[in-house]
């Protein structure tokens, strides 16, 4: 069964421009969360996934977004580009049956860094 | 201006050594709690979990306790070996409502074995 997979895993960008993160879930797994990875911050999350609805979002930005696929599928956004933004981004897919939490898997993650 | 970084914990420990590492977490509400291990230009990996109508479970090597009262959670590995150097997190979730999908993490520890 393959894990959760991040594309691109590294990626430069410049000040001011835009980017677009992908994540293919688990097979079977409707419900995909992101997180940022900093250094000073340490993991924080960014939004939650689940059949094709926000159902949770972090406190960041409105330049971050993100959506999802009927696939379960999921793009995170980042527009306007800041430095702040250099992180490791990280997607995780769980299979959410019922009402119960269930342990969430990780991808590799994308390395972004801004310049 | 100069960005402070996290100063995680550290814990050093002899191969064959029980280790034990600890985490506070903040929200009484929370119900699932899990421990992932990080190791370098790698995504979080499931460990183990535990719900709060729990206060210990055990994995292969891993023991989670969880004392409610306090909100405490520790991670016992026993018999330590050099595959296990790496960064651990607690995280914590709660049911219900719109947090689903959101594990509030904690700092992490950085976790050393010694051949």
């Amino acid at each position: 069964k393959a894990g959760v997979t991040q594309t691109p895993r590294y990626l430069i960008k410049t000040r001011g421009q835009q980017v677009t993160l992908s994540c293919s879930p688990i097979s079977g797994h409707r419900s995909v969360s992101w997180y940022q990875q900093t250094p000073g911050q340490g993991l924080q999350f960014l939004f939650e996934y689940f059949s094709e609805t926000q159902r949770n979002k972090g406190n960041f930005p409105g330049r971050f977004s993100g959506r999802q696929f009927s696939n379960s599928r999921s793009e995170m956004n980042v527009s306007t580009l800041e430095l702040g933004d250099s992180a490791l981004y990280l997607c995780a897919s769980s299979a959410r049956p019922g009402q119960e939490n269930t342990e969430a898997f990780f991808g590799q993650g994308t390395r972004l860094t801004v310049v | 201006g100069e960005s402070v970084g996290l100063h995680l914990p550290t814990l050093s420990v002899q191969e064959g050594d029980n280790s034990i590492i600890n985490c506070a977490y903040s929200n009484s509400a929370s119900d699932y709690f899990i421990w992932y291990k990080q190791e370098s230009g790698k995504g979080p990996q499931f460990i183990i979990d535990i719900r709060s109508n729990m206060d210990k479970r055990q994995g292969q090597r891993v023991t989670v306790l969880l004392n409610k009262t306090v909100k405490h959670l520790s991670l016992q590995i026993a018999a330590t070996q050099p595959g296990d150097s790496a960064v651990y997190f607690c995280a914590e979730n709660m049911a219900g409502g719109t947090s689903y999908g959101k594990l509030t993490f904690g700092q992490g520890t950085i976790l050393t074995v010694h051949p």
